[in-house]
């Protein structure tokens, strides 16, 4: 156990559906990085957020957003899905200067 | 747009085999480069960050190298076992950045 907890493992959903991914930090924590990796791709970075506030962007969708609760964990919502965003999510949490730890990930099936 | 190159894509190699792996990141305004091990069904586990030119890290017989002023790392591995097949990821992270830009990887498997 990395510590950083995602649900759920696996999610099955039709297009055009909505569906949030949850990702609990390891403790002590502030940062929540999302990346998605699709087939033939490497991680591609999402969002990061740190504290409760939005720190960075990187190519996430308009369909897709998040945010991160006081409590520190962090929500990721897709919306409108298409095929093509059938992928394996990671969240990550990390301490400055620290490498990531990663959550096992979300894998969604948009059929 | 930052970018990240890893190579080769995917390697082979026999048990007790010697193996390194090159990524290759932007040198202007470096801050760290990480080093992770991804096993199959598994999530990325860091196994080295870097952030001074020269740097040498090592993990039993794992390690890396670093040369911000040319853009690339080098990672070794000494003896390859089975258990080391895996898919090894650099990401870099410059002064403007707040988050690792990663690569593809490098792909390893060890036969015995």
């Amino acid at each position: 156990d990395s510590g950083v907890t995602q649900t759920p493992k696996h999610l099955i959903t039709a297009t055009g559906q909505r569906v949030t991914l949850r990702c609990s930090p390891r403790s002590g924590d502030l940062s929540v990085y999302w990346y998605q990796q699709s087939l033939d791709q490497g991680l591609q970075f999402l969002i990061q957020y740190y504290n409760g506030e939005e720190r960075a962007k990187g190519n996430i969708l308009e369909r897709f957003s998040a945010q991160q609760f006081p409590d520190l964990h962090s929500e990721l919502n897709l919306s409108s899905l298409e095929l093509g965003d059938s992928a394996l999510y990671f969240c990550a949490s990390s301490q400055r200067l620290e490498g990531y730890t990663f959550g096992s990930g979300t894998r969604l099936t948009v059929v | 747009i930052l970018n990240v190159e890893q190579s080769p894509q995917s390697l082979h190699v026999q048990e007790g085999d010697s193996t390194n792996f090159t990524c290759s990141f932007p040198s202007s305004n470096f801050y760290a480069l990480h080093w992770y091990r991804w096993e199959t069904a598994k999530s990325p586990e860091a196994l080295f960050v870097m952030t001074l030119n020269g740097d040498e890290k090592k993990k039993g017989r794992i390690s890396a190298t670093l040369n911000t002023k040319e853009g690339y790392s080098y990672l070794y591995i000494k003896g390859s076992q089975p258990e080391d097949s895996a898919t090894y990821l650099c990401a870099f992270f410059n002064q403007a950045g707040t988050a690792l830009i990663f690569g593809k990887g490098t792909t390893l498997s060890v036969s015995s």
